[in-house]
Formats: C-alpha cells, sequence, structure tokens
C-alpha cells in the first residue's frame, strides 16, 4: 500500500538553514494532510496539517504547502534548529479522521 | 500537557502467547486507536475505537487481535496468541473529536520469540 510517499529517507541541513521536506500520494479522496514529528523511543507528535481545499498553512517556523494536481505536498522548516533532528512523517486522511495513512518518514539531522 | 501513556514500554514473549498492551488516553478524549510500526517499516492503522464499540479496523486487526476499553481511563489492545510477526512498536492514540490531530504515546516495543 504506497498511497503516500516520502522518497528521500534522509536530509542532512545546516542550522539556520531551510529543511524542505517533501511527500507525494496517489489517493485524491484524501481530504487533510498531516506532519507528525518523532523522536527516538517516543511517539509521532502532531506538527501541522492542511486541509485539501487551502494551498499552504504555517505555523511559527513550519509552512506547509500542497499542491493538489501534482498530489504533493512539502514541509518547509525554517529556520532548521538542531532540535529539529528528528524522523518526520507525512500522513493523509480520507473520511475517518483516525485512520491515517503514513508515509515511510524522513530523517532530518541538523547539523551546527 | 496531557499526555497519552503506554505500559509496559517493552514485553518480551514467546509465540503463542496471549498479551495485553495498555493505554491510558487523554481524559477528555472520545476516539482511541492502535497503530503498530514493524521495525523498518511505515506506521500502520489497526483499529479505531469509538463509544465502547469498534468504529473501524484494518486488514491486519484479525481474529486474535481484541480491543477493550474496561474503565474510564484504560484502553487495551490484546493479542490472543502471538506470533513472531506481531514483533512490532505498538502506539496508542486518542483524540477529542474530528479535525483534531491524533495524540500518540511513547509506544510499546512488543518482542515475541
Amino acid at each position: 500500500d504506497q498511497q503516500v510517499k516520502q522518497n528521500s529517507p534522509s536530509l542532512s541541513v545546516q542550522e539556520g538553514r531551510i529543511s524542505i521536506l517533501n511527500c507525494d500520494y496517489t489517493n485524491s479522496m484524501f481530504d487533510y494532510f498531516l506532519w507528525y514529528k518523532k523522536y527516538p523511543a517516543e511517539g509521532p507528535t502532531f506538527l501541522i496539517s492542511i486541509s485539501s481545499i487551502k494551498d499552504k498553512n504555517e505555523d511559527g517556523r513550519f509552512t506547509v504547502f500542497l499542491n493538489k494536481s501534482a498530489k504533493h505536498l512539502s514541509l518547509h522548516i525554517v529556520p532548521s534548529q538542531p532540535g529539529d533532528s528528528a524522523v518526520y512523517f507525512c500522513a493523509g486522511k480520507t473520511d475517518s479522521w483516525g485512520k491515517l495513512q503514513f508515509g515511510a518518514g524522513t530523517q532530518v539531522v541538523v547539523t551546527p | 500537557e496531557p499526555e497519552v501513556t503506554q505500559t509496559p514500554s517493552h514485553q518480551v514473549t514467546q509465540m503463542g502467547q496471549e498479551v495485553i498492551l495498555r493505554c491510558v488516553p487523554i481524559s477528555n478524549h472520545l476516539y482511541f486507536y492502535w497503530y503498530r510500526q514493524i521495525l523498518g517499516q511505515k506506521v500502520e492503522f489497526l483499529v479505531s475505537f469509538y463509544n465502547n464499540e469498534i468504529s473501524e479496523k484494518s486488514e491486519i486487526f484479525d481474529d486474535q487481535f481484541s480491543v477493550e476499553r474496561p474503565d474510564g481511563s484504560n484502553f487495551t489492545l490484546k493479542i490472543r496468541s502471538t506470533k513472531l510477526e506481531d514483533s512490532a512498536m505498538y502506539f496508542c492514540a486518542s483524540t477529542g473529536g474530528n479535525n483534531s490531530p491524533l495524540h500518540f504515546g511513547n509506544g510499546t516495543r512488543l518482542t515475541v520469540t
């Protein structure tokens, strides 16, 4: 089941620079997309979401962009901080709010 | 900030044994979920639970699995006869309602030997 794909398993970025994480999806019935962050030995933590009727949502250093025609979304983190080093999961949902389809995740490492 | 808590953090069991994974969702939440992540694979939905019954379950959630809310605070996942392939990290999650993001616990690592 590859409804949500994160094709970059890892990303290294310098502190202060922008991190861009990408996510592609195949299910056109997704009506909401969410990004979660996960540290080792912890559960996923909600970061930011976007409705399918919007193309951008911003919350502090985090901005999510949605391109429905391309079935693509991205998460921008600017400026990146060392505490942002974690695995980031993209997820989509259809009608059932709690039934999320997760991507495989992207490991972000922010270097000094 | 309120948290979803899961116990134990690590459970080792022999194949064929029953295990119960425990979760305490956030107190005013109404919707409860179990997800799992097999090592190296994606986080997968198992089951959702609302109003004391299962709302939806995935193909993974077969007759070996069951969920229960035995009292006002706990939410449990039982695997009746564990298999080697049940080894995974199991995450409990809860939410207050539609359009509210899921809050996940820190997971229970289940190892079946």
